[in-house]
Formats: structure tokens, C-alpha cells, sequence
């Protein structure tokens, strides 16, 4: 069966630290892959997601950036961390044929940034 | 572009009453409209979806939609509330050919007993 694994689960960063979070998926081959923000009262935004190895479609303009290493990595990063990018990180993934199944969720990373 | 719009960002209901949580969808293509459930520090489950076929989809834990086109609407309900319904829902919306999953704001749902 397929796994989502997606660490660390909470994370305090100073601001102007760099971030690096990752999420690997098992049991599946060339999924989709995503990652979302959730910040209160916004709903789930999302950021970047890919359909490939280093394919790579970014949602919007901020100082993180994503990177596809592999087929089942997906990586989150940034250089300098700002205030706002305090949030709850949700790594996803789905079958890559059609858009009509379901997105599969990882646990999250809850980032609070200093 | 797709969005979606969730109306109300807290809902209370008593256990046993009617849970509604109102959905509604722009989107320039036939559209695929999810429902998920999110309890506090996890990821998102899926409740169910909305793919074309029939307009009244039913989920898990005794939840159900109706996908209605004029009214661009994908409402959430559930007969009876139970204590273990309280989570934050959100609405989705993908197709047209692109790979992205759009959500709402999200609706906290709380049961009151």
C-alpha cells in the first residue's frame, strides 16, 4: 500500500534561517506531488507542485522554492526564513493520470518561525 | 481559474441536529469537487468526490453532497451530528486539465452535546 512520510512534525526557526522539509512517498511510481500552507483562517494554499522528476510549477511568488530530486521526494525550501512563513506544511500526492483522484496527505509540519 | 468559496468559518450544531456546510465553485470546466475532513494536527482525509457521474455522492461516516450545476453549489450535509463530526472541513475543486487541487478557506465544525 502506499505511505506519505513528511518530517519533521513541528519545527521553531529563527527568522533569516534556512528551512528544509521533506516528504517521501512509497508504494507508488511517478505520483503527483504538492506541497500546501495552512495558515489560520486561509484555508489550504498551495504552493508548488510537480509532475516529474525536476518539473517543478510554482503557485506563488514568496521566498520558498521545491525541488523533485527523485521520483518520490519532494523537498521544501527556503534561504531566509520570514515571520510569515509561519504555518502548518502539508505535503500530498495523487495518481498522475487524471485530476479526479483524490489527494493522499502526509501529517504536516508545524513551522513556527522567531 | 478555479476557486472555491466556503460560507461560514464556524459552524455549530447540536448532536443529533443536521450538519450543512455550504460549498460553492467557479470554474470555466466541468468541474471535480472533493470534500475533506482535517482533525486538529493531522493531514486531510477524504470524505468523498464529485467526478461527473452521479450528482448526489455519498461518503464516509454518513456524509453526503449534491453536485447542483445551477446553483454552482457542493454543500455538505450529514442527518445526524456526532460528537466525533467536530473538525475543520474543506471544500475542493480541480480539473480542466491541470493537476491542481484548489481548497476553500475551510469550515471548523463544532458539536455541541
Amino acid at each position: 500500500s502506499q505511505t506519505i512520510h513528511q518530517w519533521p512534525a513541528t519545527l521553531v526557526q529563527p527568522v533569516g534561517s534556512p528551512l528544509s522539509l521533506e516528504c517521501t512517498v512509497e508504494g507508488t511510481s511517478n505520483p503527483n506531488l504538492y506541497w500546501y500552507r495552512q495558515a489560520a483562517g486561509r484555508g489550504l494554499q498551495l504552493l508548488f507542485y510537480s509532475v516529474g522528476i525536476g518539473q517543478i510549477s510554482s503557485e506563488v511568488p514568496q521566498n520558498l522554492s521545491a525541488s523533485r530530486p527523485q521520483d518520490r521526494q519532494f523537498i521544501l525550501s527556503s534561504k531566509k526564513l520570514l515571520l510569515s512563513d509561519s504555518g502548518f506544511y502539508l505535503c500530498a500526492w495523487s495518481e498522475q493520470v487524471v485530476t479526479n483522484e483524490k489527494l493522499f496527505f502526509g501529517s504536516g509540519t508545524q513551522l513556527s518561525v522567531l | 481559474a478555479q476557486s472555491v468559496t466556503q460560507l461560514g468559518s464556524h459552524v455549530s450544531v447540536s448532536e443529533g441536529a443536521l450538519v450543512l456546510l455550504r460549498c460553492n465553485y467557479s470554474s470555466s470546466v466541468p468541474p471535480y469537487l472533493f470534500w475533506y475532513v482535517q482533525y486538529p494536527n493531522q493531514g486531510l482525509q477524504l470524505l468523498l468526490k464529485y467526478t461527473s457521474a452521479a450528482t448526489l455522492v455519498k461518503g464516509i461516516n454518513g456524509f453526503e453532497a449534491e453536485f447542483k450545476k445551477s446553483e454552482t453549489s457542493f454543500h455538505l450535509t450529514k442527518p445526524s451530528a456526532h460528537m466525533s463530526d467536530a473538525a475543520e472541513y474543506f471544500c475542493a475543486v480541480s480539473g480542466g486539465g491541470t493537476y491542481k487541487y484548489i481548497f476553500g478557506t475551510g469550515t471548523r465544525l463544532k458539536v455541541l452535546a
